[in-house]
């Protein structure tokens, strides 16, 4: 059992390069979430679905694009990459109901360095 | 609206000491209530979790907390801390209504370092 996996592990982009960080669970849940991670500053929530065929914005979400493919896939674009993009992105899935309800299963990150 | 505060950026402590993290919310409801730990390099995971019952709940290494409405705390203790558990905790609360969606808001991290 996989769990939430993500694609790429590192990358390194030029200011102004695009490029698509790919998330897939494999939980059967309704909710997927994408958050960066800077020093200092915890967890910021960039965009969630909270089930399929919905996106909405969160708290840093400049920037970035999201793509809700399938349940079980979650997609976040950077058109056009800028230094302060520079960071840890993690994804994350949840459940709406049962012991589980409200818990997030993360990925293990993609490190990301825009020069 | 919720929130999440989490005074101590970085706690230091002795090997086989105990420690205690602290986490402060706030919110208009009743919450649910999660600890979760990041080991360098890695992502988040599952500590513990409050839903409701019994205020004192324990989790896995060791690890335990303690739901206290009235201050509206829910700190995290060990008695005895082991180099394998430096790592950042994650504070973090959710609203509890009942079906669909409900966001979680983490606070900013406690840097636990455990010195030999």
């Amino acid at each position: 059992n996989a769990g939430v996996t993500q694609t790429p592990k590192f990358q390194v982009l030029k200011t102004g390069q695009s490029m698509t960080l790919q998330c897939a669970q494999d939980m059967n849940h309704n909710s997927m979430y994408w958050y960066r991670q800077d020093p200092g500053m915890g967890l910021r929530l960039i965009y969630y679905s909270a089930s399929e065929g919905t996106t909405d914005k969160g708290e840093v979400p400049n920037g970035y694009n999201v793509s809700r493919l399938n349940k079980r896939e979650f997609s976040l674009r950077l058109e056009s990459a800028a230094p302060s993009q520079t960071s840890v992105y993690f994804c994350a899935s949840s459940e709406w109901f049962g012991d589980s309800k409200n818990i997030q299963y993360f990925g293990a990150g993609t490190r990301l360095s825009v020069l | 609206a919720q929130s999440v505060t989490q005074l101590d950026s970085q706690v230091p402590v002795f090997e086989e000491a105990p420690v205690e993290l602290r986490c402060n919310y706030s919110s208009s409801v009743s919450v649910y209530l999660f600890w979760y730990v990041q080991y360098p390099n890695q992502g988040l995971q599952l500590l513990l979790k409050y839903l409701s019952g019994s205020t004192l709940v324990k989790g896995i290494n060791g690890f335990e907390a303690e739901f206290n409405k009235s201050q509206t705390s829910f700190h995290l203790r060990k008695p005895s801390v082991h180099i394998s558990d430096t790592a950042e905790y994650f504070c973090a609360v959710s609203d509890p209504s009942p079906g669909g969606y409900q966001k979680v808001t983490f606070g900013t991290g406690t840097k636990l370092q455990v010195i030999p």
